[in-house]
């Protein structure tokens, strides 16, 4: 069975500084979907980056990046110049690529604290 | 603002009732999904439809259905109420049933079971 684990529940970061955030998954299929969302206190689900497992390159959106590492099967997610407004629990999850009525697997969440 | 919408956005009722959840995707999509985010099992992933048709099934009780309508909105029905399904239930949308396709979550239904 697919797992996703984030061991850091809690992390915070300095204004304009970086974090990263871990992510481990378990799993016996090669073709697979990663994605880092952010729920900030609103409650709103955001996808922030996502990677396609049969992509070696490293997904990047403006200050987002990921490590993607297949074999060690960890996807970790790196901030860079945090802001304020970065605050926000992270989820970490996993889905087959082949959608053939397989499920969604989240993390249990890294709650990212900003200190100004 | 996702374009997602959904309502109630606040749904207060007693154990053993039965709750109807709506969801309007956004212009465009075909895809609807639905998950559950509790303090005891986190977020999880219910069930998702597309275009009208259920395209993949996660950790969602017997107690739960839900069906897609064929103007796209979709409706998550929880009968028998416990304590337990107490949550805040999301639905999302996206224009493809790939799990590829972006996904936009709407502002979620907060379900409290008294």
């Amino acid at each position: 069975a697919q797992t996703v684990t984030q061991s850091q529940p809690e992390m915070s970061v300095q204004e304009a500084e970086t974090v990263t955030l871990s992510c481990t998954y378990d799993t016996s299929e090669s073709d697979y979907y990663l994605f880092w969302y952010k729920q900030p206190p609103s409650r709103q689900m955001i996808l922030v980056i996502r990677q396609e497992a049969y992509k070696q390159q490293n997904a990047t959106e403006n200050r987002f990046s990921v490590n993607f590492q297949k074999a060690a099967k960890s996807f970790s997610l790196k901030i860079s110049d945090s802001q304020l407004g970065d605050a926000a629990m992270y989820f970490c999850a996993y889905r087959r690529r082949p959608n053939t009525g397989n499920q969604f697997y989240f993390g249990t969440g890294t709650s990212l604290t900003v200190i100004p | 603002d996702s374009g997602v919408t959904q309502t109630p956005k606040h749904l207060i009722t007693a154990t053993g009732q039965r709750v109807t959840l709506r969801c309007s995707p956004r212009s465009g999509d075909l895809s609807v999904y639905w998950y559950q985010q509790s303090l005891d099992q986190g977020l999880q992933f219910l069930i998702q439809y597309y275009n009208g048709e259920e395209r993949a099934k996660g950790n969602i009780l017997e107690r739960f259905s839900a069906q897609q309508f064929p103007d796209l909105h979709s409706e998550l029905n929880l009968s028998s109420l416990e304590l337990g399904d107490s949550a805040l239930y999301f639905c999302a949308s996206s224009v493809g049933g790939d799990p590829g396709y972006e996904q936009y979550f709407g502002p979620g239904t907060r379900l409290t079971v008294t």
